[in-house]
This record gives C-alpha cells, structure tokens and sequence, in this order.
C-alpha cells in the first residue's frame, strides 16, 4: 500500500494526558500537512512541512501542539495536556511538491476521544 | 483571514436527478479550487478541481465552474447514483509556497434509489 497512513487509527485519553501521532506520507511526496477535522465540519488547517522545514503554523495550534518531521519522511503530531476539546480527526496529507499540483493525499484519520 | 462557505449543509435527491454544490471563498489570492468527496472512516479524496484560469471544467458527470469576479464556485453531478452518496468539500488554495487549502463544512449528499 502506497498511501498516506497513519497511527494509531483511534486514541482515547484521559484529560491531562500527552497524546502523539504518526503519519507516514507517500515516499516521494516533500509536502507533508496536518488538519484537524471535528463532526460535521471540514478539515481545518494545522500546519505543513516541506521536507522537514516547517513552514507554517495555524493560530489554531496552540502552544499544547507540536509537530515534527526530524529527516523530511514521517511526521509526528503530540499533543500535551489533553483536554476535551481537542477531541477530533486528525487528519494528515502530503503532496509532491515539485509538481506542485495542489492535490493532497489523505490518510485515513487518527480519531481522538479526551474523556 | 482566509473563509470558504459552502452551501446547502444537506441535500438530498432522487437517483438520476442533479445535484449543486455552491461555495464561495474571501482571499483574491485564491487561485486553485479543489473538491474533495470523504466517504465514512476515510480521509477526503479529490474528485475534481478548477484553476483560476479555466472557467469551468468537465469530468464524466462531475462539472465545476468558477466565476472568479463573484468569488463563487459550483459543482454539478448529474445522472446521480446511490454511491454518489458522501460528504463534499469545496476548498480554495493559493499557491505561495506551500498550496495551503482552506476547505468548507461540507454538504452531506443522499441519493435515494
């Protein structure tokens, strides 16, 4: 599967507590991106990597949210100090950048429950 | 800041018949308007997208036009079929740098057979 995948698929947590998630980007693919996407709405921008430049950040993500992508392959998403509004899909995507296409490759979504 | 609404939140038709999708976005930089369709447990997939160069653009029975003067663009399905039947985004993206794409809430379609 050449895919954009991600883990874990679902987390419950309790509040307080630190959460990370993976995301494995199609390998050719330097673009990489995190979104937020809560019931009935659309993905809402977190920020996105080129390589492993991070190059953007949304006001959304607060100083409780990290990201990294340490060689420019995979990415981690962490969020510390859970609390329950942090309950969503966290979505990842990538793109090839060269082609610069605009199309995003989604993965399937790292769903997390803060109870 | 960068906004997209989309229009209806819901809609619901008859196998067969058409179905519209309107958005709308803010940021003139906009430039690439992409349309994603999200199945249930799955991530958003492209469907379809429209540069702000081309006017309206055709794929089988999925259209897109853009009026990039009002700032509205629409999707169109026609001959409808039950696995029609998903949530859909309109986004708006730029490309300064990174095509960072700002999606709407989505319309849930229900196509009844």
């Amino acid at each position: 599967d050449t895919g954009v995948s991600q883990d874990p698929r679902h987390k419950i947590t309790k509040r307080g507590q630190n959460v990370t998630f993976r995301c494995d980007p199609i390998s050719e693919h330097n673009r990489l991106y995190w979104y937020r996407q809560t019931l009935g709405q659309g993905p809402e921008f977190l920020t996105y990597f080129q390589n492993e430049a991070q190059l953007e950040k949304s006001r959304l993500l607060s100083d409780r949210f990290s990201a990294e992508r340490p060689k420019g392959s995979f990415s981690t998403l962490e969020i510390q100090r859970t609390e329950q509004g942090d309950s969503a899909m966290y979505l990842c995507a990538s793109s090839p950048g060269q082609a610069n296409t605009g199309e995003l490759f989604f993965g399937e979504g790292s769903r997390l429950t803060v109870l | 800041g960068e906004n997209v609404e989309q229009h209806p939140s819901t809609l619901s038709v008859q196998e067969g018949d058409s179905a519209v999708i309107k958005c709308t976005y803010s940021d003139s930089a906009s430039n690439y308007f992409p349309w994603y369709k999200q199945e249930l447990g799955k991530g958003p997939q492209l469907i379809i997208d429209i540069r702000s160069n081309v006017g309206e653009k055709k794929d089988q029975r999925i259209a897109v036009t853009l009026n990039k003067t009002a700032k509205h663009f629409s999707l169109h399905i026609t001959e409808t079929q039950p696995e029609d039947s998903a949530v859909y985004f309109c986004a708006a993206g730029a490309n300064t740098g990174g095509f960072k794409t700002i999606f709407g809430a989505g319309t849930r379609l229900f196509v009844k057979a």
